[in-house]
């Protein structure tokens, strides 16, 4: 079964710094990993995904991943934090059949 | 109306009411999918329609009750709920084959607000 962890409910960063979100990630076969982003009163968004394709993922607002299969992991990166990236985000596992399983969350606050 | 639309946006009900919360996609998906977001806890799948069948029941609850009359619309009828179900109501759509694949990416939409007094 596939699970995923995501290390750190809230993570603060001030503008300007590297954000840094800690997904790690169970499954017993190859798996296909996603981010996605929710800001406040609204539904996810699709930041980027792992298809087994490139290990490193760009994805939308200067966003990207790496999987790194040694380390069963999929930590989400931004070389500089803007105030608007301050929202909660998302890491998830799909299962073989398509069912997408969410880690926790990680909420980010971006201060000024 | 472009992607995924919900209505309500918010929604406080008694527990001996009858609701119905809709969703409508506007991106040509096949798939559909309930999900539950409550405080402090991962997005729960509830149910997931494809071309229209059910296909996926997560343990729901009997007091809920979703409908798919056709690709674009979900509803999720809801009738003596309780406190504790008390949440965000995400819907959101794939376009997914009946070979279902794992790649495919779903689009949410922006949720209901439900509160049960």
């Amino acid at each position: 079964a596939q699970s995923v962890t995501q290390l750190g409910s809230h993570v603060s960063v001030s503008e300007g710094a590297l954000v840094l979100l800690r997904c790690n990630y169970s499954s017993s076969v190859p798996p296909y990993l996603f981010w996605y982003v929710q800001y406040p009163n609204q539904g996810l968004q699709l930041l980027l995904k792992y298809t087994s394709a490139a290990t490193l993922v760009k994805g939308i607002n200067g966003f990207e991943a790496e999987f790194k299969k040694s380390e069963t992991s999929f930590h989400l990166t931004k070389p500089s934090a803007h105030m608007s990236d301050a929202a909660e985000y998302f890491c998830a596992v799909a299962s073989n059949t398509g069912k997408l399983i969410f880690g926790q969350g990680t909420t980010l606050q971006v201060k000024p | 109306e472009t992607g995924v639309t919900q209505t309500p946006r918010h929604l406080v009900m008694g527990m001996t009411n009858k609701k119905s919360l809709k969703c409508e996609q506007h991106l040509g998906h096949n798939a559909m999918y309930w999900y539950k977001q409550s405080a402090k806890k991962p997005l729960e799948l509830m149910f997931v329609y494809n071309f229209k069948e059910q296909t996926e029941n997560n343990s729901v609850p009997s007091r809920f009750s979703p409908e798919c009359p056709n690709s674009s619309h979900l509803f999720l009828h809801l009738h003596t709920l309780q406190p504790e179900d008390s949440a965000l109501y995400l819907c959101a759509s794939s376009q997914r084959s009946r070979l279902a694949s794992s790649t495919d990416t779903q689009y949410f939409g922006p949720g209901t607000r439900l509160t049960v007094l």
